[in-house]
């Protein structure tokens, strides 16, 4: 199985101020297409998952801008140029490479200060 | 709007069974790969399953590979898992998520399975 290790796991950041969190991967996500089926999701305190990024950079419909995704083969990076009271949540990372299975990284939990 | 309703989730004895269902509406569901996503509360995710649009394509983790069957019927916007021989650790909060561009673009609300005697 491919295993995404994220860091932090905890991540305490005052509003205003930058935020990011890695993802690496145990084996290239990179396929021959050029795309990374690496994704990023968002889970807000009792809510569900949401998408945030798609295939490594691209951002979901109705992402706000502050969220941008960089990386590429095993090496990922998810970036919030200026953290809101509303990013508050455990954010994942997920590969889709392999079907079999897909996987999520452990999680990164944000706080704010 | 894209919409997924679970539903189902009870409270069952180890060694019981029970099938999950997912309606899906706002969206052209029979071209789209449909995931069941697990959580036991306060912990991470889990991928459960998927199937592709036709249904000929099909996967499990290995945890529930054996005992859990994935279905759709796709003239009713539906998703299924049936869940057999059930054991404390299939304890969780369970999602339908709709892949797109490769991703679960879309996640229901989650309905929530308790397995215990």
């Amino acid at each position: 199985d491919i295993v995404l290790t994220q860091s932090p796991l905890s991540l305490p950041v005052t509003p205003g101020e930058p935020a990011s969190i890695s993802c690496r991967s145990t084996q290239s996500l990179l396929r021959s297409n050029g795309y990374n089926y690496l994704h990023w999701y968002l889970q807000k305190p009792g809510q569900s998952p949401q998408l945030l990024i798609y295939m490594g950079s691209n951002r979901a419909s109705g992402v706000p801008d502050r969220f941008s995704g960089s990386g590429s083969g095993t090496d990922f990076t998810l970036k919030i140029s200026r953290v809101e009271a509303e990013d508050v949540g455990v954010y994942y990372c997920m590969q889709s490479l392999l079907t079999h299975p897909h996987t999520f990284g452990q999680g990164t939990k944000l706080e704010i200060k | 709007e894209v919409q997924l309703v679970e539903s189902g989730g009870v409270v069952v004895r180890p060694g019981g069974s029970l099938r999950l269902s997912c309606a899906a509406s706002g969206v052209s569901f029979d071209v789209h790969t449909m995931h069941w996503v697990r959580q036991v509360p306060g912990e991470g995710l889990e991928w459960v399953s998927l199937i592709d649009w036709s249904g000929t394509y099909i996967d499990y983790a290995d945890s529930v590979k054996g005992r859990f069957t994935v279905s759709r019927d796709n003239s009713k916007n539906s998703l299924y898992l049936q869940m057999n021989s059930l054991r404390t650790e299939d304890t969780a909060l369970y999602y339908c998520a709709l892949e797109e561009n490769g991703a679960l673009a879309y996640w229901g609300q989650g309905t929530l399975v308790t397995v215990s005697s």
